[in-house]
């Protein structure tokens, strides 16, 4: 049981490059997340998908798209990486409890530089 | 919006208590919740608390619960080596998916 899993780790890209962030989760959740974290921001939701077929704008939506492939996976893909995206990403995923609580599972994160 | 605001450093000698604070502008979450969140990694559920309570604990760990005051701390008694890591305090406000988390406390344990 892996969990979440990301891939790749680190990504050095070059302004205006694209690239695809790949999310899996091995849990059967409904509900999957993609976050970035930024030194003195938190975290801070990109998009996110409530169940398969489905995806929603978070906070932060502006340069990101998504596609959720099917329940396992979960993409983030940059069109034209910008210096102002340079953060470390995590995927997260989630399965509402019984009472109402829920926890979300966190991946490894992606650490992405955009000279 | 929501603003969920904790200090950023703490730094306690272990075998210390550490309390680590963080406040909240809404209030209409039925629970908060702490993650926490080791060197290279992502965050984890610490523990999470139910907005009728004032207090929960679980072995090392005490979380307090002031609705009045829109405040909510996390104390972790015995401080260890281990227990270095960023705490983020979260406020599933508009819903389960879309938690306002806070921008971390990071907690240093001095040997």
């Amino acid at each position: 049981n892996a969990g979440v899993t990301q891939t790749p780790k680190f990504q050095v890209l070059k302004t205006g490059q694209s690239m695809t962030l790949q999310c899996a989760q091995d849990m059967n959740h409904n509900s999957m997340y993609w976050y970035r974290q930024d030194p003195g921001m938190g975290l801070r939701l990109i998009y996110y998908s409530a169940s398969e077929g489905t995806t929603d704008k978070g906070e932060v939506p502006n340069g990101y798209n998504v596609s959720r492939l099917n329940k396992r996976e979960f993409s983030l893909r940059l069109e034209s990486a910008a210096p102002s995206q340079t953060s470390v990403y995590f995927c997260a995923s989630s399965e509402i409890r019984t009472g109402g609580t829920d926890t979300q599972y966190f991946g490894p994160g992606t650490r992405l530089t955009v000279l | 919006g929501e603003d969920v605001e904790q200090s950023l450093f703490l730094s306690v000698r272990e075998g210390d208590s550490s309390v680590i604070n963080c406040t909240y502008t809404d209030s209409s979450s039925t629970y908060l919740y702490w993650y926490k969140q080791e060197p290279g990694a992502g965050l984890q559920l610490l523990t999470y608390i139910f907005s009728n309570m004032d207090m929960k604990q679980d072995q090392r760990l005490t979380v307090l619960l002031n609705k009045k005051d829109k405040h909510l701390s996390l104390r972790i008694a015995d401080t260890q080596t281990g227990d270095s890591a960023i705490y983020f305090c979260a406020d599933p406000w508009r819903g389960y998916q879309k938690v306002t988390f806070g921008i971390g406390t990071k907690l240093q344990v001095i040997p």
